[in-house]
């Protein structure tokens, strides 16, 4: 049992460049979520899907997007990358009302 | 608005010591949870306790509690007897049952455990 992957672990990317964050998880959870933490804070929200073909934004979405076409797949696109967008990606995903599992995070740098 | 607070940047505890680390939330929707997660040096987001807003016991998990109290809406963290490896960053998240579910998260704070 994996849990939640998310691939790449690192990246860095060149200004202007796009890139998909991959994020899988085999748990058959219907909730799934797509967080960033800039240094030294917590986690915000960028966006969210209940169930495969629903998504919807969350606290930070500009410069994003995502897709939710099966239940296990929640991929996470950058267009445009700005230095903005440097920071740690964390993908998740939650059964009923139980605690969030969370992916080892992917570390991405815009230069 | 949901909203979670961590007052505390820092911490600094010596080993075989208790520590609290403090949380407080506040939310109108009468049915949410409150969570702790530990992130180490590694970065990995580590599941610890969870407390229900309808629970009447504090929530323990081991060397963990939560120290829940509703009408001051606080749920601070006790880790007892810390060991060098509690060494890490801990946020206090919050879920209400309306909506999307949503976890919100305060901004963490950096706990040392001193040998």
């Amino acid at each position: 049992n994996a849990g939640v992957t998310q691939t790449p672990k690192f990246r860095i990317l060149k200004i202007g460049q796009s890139m998909t964050l991959q994020c899988a998880q085999d748990m058959n959870h219907n909730y799934m979520y797509w967080y960033r933490q800039d240094p030294g804070m917590g986690l915000k929200l960028i966006y969210y899907s209940v169930g495969a073909g629903i998504t919807d934004k969350g606290e930070v979405p500009n410069g994003y997007n995502v897709s939710r076409s099966t239940t296990e797949d929640f991929p996470l696109r950058l267009e445009l990358a700005a230095p903005s967008q440097t920071s740690v990606y964390f993908c998740a995903s939650r059964g009923g009302m139980a605690e969030a599992f969370f992916g080892q995070g992917t570390r991405l740098t815009v230069v | 608005a949901q909203k979670i607070t961590q007052t505390q940047p820092g911490m600094f505890v010596q080993e075989k010591e208790a520590v609290t680390l403090d949380c407080t939330y506040d939310t109108s929707d009468p049915s949410y949870g409150l969570f702790w997660y530990k992130q180490p040096s590694s970065g990995e987001m580590i599941f610890l306790i969870y407390q229900g807003s309808y629970d009447q016991q504090n929530a323990t998990e081991g060397r963990y509690s939560l120290n829940f109290q509703k009408a001051r809406k606080s749920a601070n963290l006790v880790i007892s007897a810390s060991q060098l490896g509690d060494s890490a960053m801990y946020f206090c998240a919050m879920r209400v049952q309306t909506g999307a579910n949503n976890l919100f998260f305060g901004t963490g704070t950096r706990l040392t455990v001193i040998p």
